[in-house]
């Protein structure tokens, strides 16, 4: 099936730097979901990239779909504590890979 | 509205003991998921419902998993024979479209 492979797998940042994920994949994505994973938490849906090229923003979140729909980044700017969590995208319902471990230093 | 809800929360099996682990989801959900999430790694697909039919069960790891959903609601896995290899968090997922999908608080596994 469709897997994407997303980097970095960790990343550390303090407080207010900005922060980005990678997702690519080697064929072309219908759609890719980004999802939250809280330590200790289950997995929660933030948003949905159909469009090629689309670019979705939710407060200090931004996601991008690339041109070729292959690949996907999400943004976030001025990080805080709350931010804390393994994000995940997925091009294909099944797959969610090992994500990205984010922690932001106090 | 009430999320997907998943029984029980934590269940500690000793070696060779069956396990059931119970998913209800939210109402209306068409598609429901099971997946197997190891500490430190990202959830792996077990299985997936479309209302009762199981379309994929491509992801059981053996023939000791085995789920079922026979009203297209309510779903179980059922592990018989638990190994401490099993221990883990499952997690069930519902979602009105093949796509968003909507996970419940899982349930923590521990085979001793």
């Amino acid at each position: 099936g469709q897997q994407v492979m997303q980097i970095p797998q960790y990343q550390h940042v303090q407080e207010g730097e900005d922060f980005t994920t990678y997702c690519n994949s080697s064929t072309t994505l219908s759609n890719i979901q980004w999802y939250k994973q809280r330590p200790g938490g289950h997995p929660v849906f933030l948003i949905q990239l159909v469009k090629s090229g689309e670019v979705k923003k939710q407060k200090r979140l931004t996601f991008q779909f690339g041109e070729a729909k292959k690949n996907s980044s999400l943004h976030i700017t001025a990080t805080q504590t709350t931010d804390v969590g393994t994000y995940f995208c997925t091009g294909n319902q099944f797959y969610f890979g090992t994500g990205t471990s984010l922690t932001v230093i106090p | 509205g009430a999320g997907v809800s998943q029984s029980p929360r934590y269940k500690v099996a000793k070696r060779g003991q069956d396990v059931a682990l119970r998913c209800d989801p939210i109402s209306g959900h068409v598609s429901l998921f099971w997946y197997q999430q190891a500490l430190g790694q990202g959830p792996e697909f077990l299985t997936y419902f479309q209302n009762e039919a199981q379309l994929d069960k491509s992801g059981l790891p053996s023939d000791r998993f085995f789920a079922e959903r026979p009203e297209g609601s309510v779903s179980t896995l059922k592990i018989q024979r638990t190994q401490q290899e099993d221990s883990a968090v499952y997690l069930c997922a519902s979602s009105w479209t093949q796509e968003t999908q909507y996970f419940g608080p899982g349930t923590r596994l521990l085979v001793l």
